[in-house]
């Protein structure tokens, strides 16, 4: 069965370096989201992309963040310059086209910043 | 803006019993979708079940079933005969209806449930 992966699994990075999770979304797919769940806290989302542009951002995705599909199978989020703020869980979605399809998430990127 | 709440932090239960974990939610749109999610220790995000909100019927999947009542905006998710493996972090979840357009999922805070052996 397809699914999203995402890359690494686990991050860990100084205060102020960047870093860029990965995700392979399923291979059809047209929509792409980035979720973030801070520990113990709920998830939340931070951006939706499609057709090679941010459709919709939270107010969470400041100019620190920003997406990329940079070869027809990556998305990949960047950020700039983490925060101690910015460790959390982060995960990736994708869905198919059409009026619903379920949004299949990832396994998720542990980003721990120190 | 849609809010999700969900009132029950913890909640458990012994093995074989069933149990009701509680969403209401605050939306001004007519259409949308509801769900439920289970995350378990591997953090994993899992759909449990989903209901749309022009559907009177309230969604079940196997032991999973929802109560929706759309009037009180309450979508309470019943596990019935409960297993060890459905210890997990319960999210409830919105999301609009916007025919060919993406759109976000709003999620509640989470209850976490423990099944007792």
């Amino acid at each position: 069965e397809p699914e999203v992966t995402q890359t690494p699994s686990h991050q860990v990075t100084q205060m102020g370096q960047e870093v860029i999770l990965r995700c392979v979304p399923i291979s059809n797919h047209l929509y792409f989201y980035w979720y973030r769940q801070i520990l113990g806290q709920k998830v939340e989302f931070l951006v939706s992309f499609y057709n090679n542009e941010i459709s919709e951002k939270s107010e969470i995705f400041d100019d620190q963040f920003s997406v990329e599909r940079p070869d027809g199978s990556n998305f990949t989020l960047k950020i700039r310059s983490t925060k101690l703020e910015d460790s959390a869980m982060y995960f990736c979605a994708s869905r198919a086209g059409g009026s619903y399809n379920e949004q299949f998430f990832g396994p998720g990127t542990r980003l721990t910043v120190l | 803006a849609q809010t999700v709440t969900q009132s029950q932090p913890e909640m458990s239960v012994q093995e074989a019993e069933t149990v009701t974990l509680s969403c209401t939610y605050d939306t001004s749109e007519n259409n949308y979708y509801l769900f439920w999610y289970k995350q378990p220790p591997s953090r994993q995000m899992i759909l449990v079940i989903r209901q749309e909100a022009y559907k009177q019927q309230n969604a079940t999947e196997n032991r999973f079933s929802v109560n929706f009542q759309k009037a009180a905006k309450s979508f309470s998710l019943k596990i019935s005969d409960s297993q060890l493996g459905d210890t997990a972090m319960y999210f409830c979840a919105f999301m609009k209806l916007y025919y060919n357009r993406d759109d976000k999922i709003i999620f509640g805070k989470g209850t976490r449930l423990h099944i007792l052996p």
